[in-house]
C-alpha cells in the first residue's frame, strides 16, 4: 500500500541557511510522481516541485530541490537561501501512476520555522 | 482567473445537522477532490471526480456524499453532522494532460473550517 513518511514534525533553519526537510515513501509501481506543497499559516496549499519516478535528474524550483533517490525511496526537499517568509508547514505526496490523477496520499507534513 | 473557490470559509453546526460545501473551479479541470485536514494527519481524500456526472470514494467517505453535475463545480454534503467531522476541508482540481516537468499537480481552495458541537 501506498505510504508516506515525514519524520520530522518541525524544523528550524536560521535565515539564510540551507534547509532539508526528509520525506520516505512505500509503493510497489515503478511509475509514481512525488510532490512538495507548502500551507503557511494563512491556510492555502502551494504546489512547490514534482518529480516523476523516472525523472533521471532531481527536480528543482527556484530554491526548491528535491533530493530524489529511488533505491532508497526518498524524496527530500531541500531549500535553500532559507527566507522568513518559508516559515510553514510542507508535505510530502506520492500519486502511483496507474490512479491517473487522484488518490494522491500526503504525509503528515514538516513545520519550518525560520529564524531571523 | 480565480483558481479554486469553497463556500462557505467557516461554519459552525451542531450535530445532526446538514449542509453542503461548495467548490468551484474555473480552470476546465477533470479531476476535482475533496480532502479533510485534521492535526498530525495530513490531508485525506474523501471523495473525488474523475469526470462531470462520475464520483468516487477515497480514503475516508463515510459520512460524506458528493455530486459533480457541472464540470467546474464539485459539492460535498454532509447528511447528519458529527463532532468527528470537525475539521478543515479542502477542494482541488487537477488536469488530465501534463507535459515536461508538470505532473498532475493540485490546485487547492483555500479551504473550509468546520466546526461541529
Amino acid at each position: 500500500a501506498q505510504k508516506i513518511t515525514q519524520t520530522q514534525p518541525g524544523m528550524f533553519v536560521q535565515e539564510k541557511e540551507a534547509v532539508t526537510l526528509d520525506c520516505t515513501y512505500d509503493t510497489s509501481d515503478q511509475s509514481y510522481g512525488l510532490f512538495w506543497y507548502k500551507q503557511p499559516s494563512s491556510g492555502e496549499m502551494i504546489f512547490l516541485i514534482y518529480q516523476g519516478s523516472y525523472d533521471e535528474q532531481n527536480a528543482t524550483e527556484g530554491r526548491y530541490s528535491l533530493n530524489f533517490q529511488k533505491a532508497r525511496k526518498s524524496a527530500n526537499l531541500v531549500i535553500s537561501a532559507s527566507q522568513l517568509g518559508d516559515s510553514a508547514m510542507y508535505f510530502c505526496a506520492m500519486r502511483e501512476a496507474n490512479t491517473g490523477g487522484f488518490k494522491t496520499i500526503f504525509g503528515a507534513g514538516t513545520r519550518l520555522f525560520v529564524k531571523a | 482567473n480565480a483558481g479554486v473557490t469553497q463556500t462557505p470559509k467557516f461554519r459552525v453546526l451542531k450535530t445532526g445537522q446538514s449542509m453542503t460545501l461548495l467548490c468551484a473551479q474555473d480552470m476546465n479541470h477533470e479531476y476535482m477532490y475533496w480532502y479533510r485536514q485534521d492535526p498530525g494527519m495530513g490531508l485525506r481524500l474523501i471523495h473525488y471526480s474523475v469526470g462531470e456526472g462520475t464520483t468516487a470514494k477515497g480514503e475516508v467517505p463515510d459520512g460524506y456524499n458528493v455530486s459533480r453535475l457541472k464540470k467546474q463545480n464539485f459539492l460535498l454534503g454532509l447528511e447528519s453532522a458529527a463532532p468527528s467531522q470537525t475539521s478543515v476541508y479542502f477542494c482541488a482540481s487537477s488536469s488530465v494532460a501534463h507535459s515536461g516537468t508538470s505532473g498532475y499537480e493540485q490546485y487547492f481552495g483555500p479551504g473550509t473550517r468546520l466546526t461541529v458541537t
